[in-house]
């Protein structure tokens, strides 16, 4: 079980927007809609942005978007604010009850 | 707001067994999957394994079969990760995750002799 691809850092400027990758197999990303992502800053936990590929849970702002096609996902954030740098990590389900990260990307707000 | 309370930090000899519990409140663990992931200094997410809500039954990924055990007391509400034969690559801060949706504040695990 490997872990999903992501870039390992992206760079934006406030007020534009970036786009996070998440590339995975038919056996993880590609075999469900089951895909979230994580926002975290260091030293805390997680915080769940997207899941279920697209839908937000309540409080999220809508500046944070998810889709996916195929084996691999895409985090969107629109509208970029300096309190937006922090690490996000993709997750899949891969079936049969286990499920598997990305290596985790760092936002850098310039 | 449910909420995931986990134990304190530990700090454990190499060979040594760790457990760490997650208090859940609000919803019982028998509607939820139950996962638990482990952060390394500096490093990224690992998912460990998780309980089905259903009947208690574990998944684990192939790297931590035969070291680790997950449980759940559901009289409780709280649920139970045991790590056994710790080395220092163990050294980590491990969170359990209600549906990957909420998440506990993490606990440190220091394995050091």
């Amino acid at each position: 079980q490997s872990a999903l691809s992501q870039p390992r850092s992206v760079f934006g400027s406030p007020g534009q927007s970036v786009t996070i990758s998440c590339t995975g197999t038919s056996s993880d990303v590609g075999l469900s809609i089951y895909v979230s992502w994580y926002q975290q800053y260091p030293g805390k936990a997680p915080e769940t942005l997207i899941y279920d590929a697209t839908k937000r849970p309540s409080g999220v702002p809508d500046r944070f978007s998810g889709s996916k096609s195929g084996n691999t996902a895409f985090l969107t954030i629109s509208g970029l604010q300096a309190e937006d740098e922090a690490d996000y990590y993709c997750c899949a389900f891969a079936g049969r009850y286990t499920w598997v990260f990305g290596g985790g990307t760092k936002l850098t707000v310039l | 707001q449910v909420q995931l309370v986990q134990s304190g930090t530990e700090v454990k000899k190499p060979g040594a067994s760790v457990k760490v519990s997650c208090k859940s409140s609000g919803n019982t663990l028998s509607d939820f999957f139950f996962h638990w992931v482990r952060q390394a200094p500096g490093q990224g997410l690992e998912w460990m394994g998780g309980v089905n809500p259903k009947n208690g039954d574990t998944n684990y990924p192939q790297k931590f079969q035969g070291r680790v055990t997950m449980t759940r007391d559901t009289s409780i509400n709280t649920a139970y990760m045991e790590l056994s034969s710790l080395t220092s690559d163990d050294t980590a801060v491990y969170f359990c995750a209600r549906d990957l949706m909420r998440w506990g504040q993490g606990t440190l695990v220091i394995v050091s002799s």
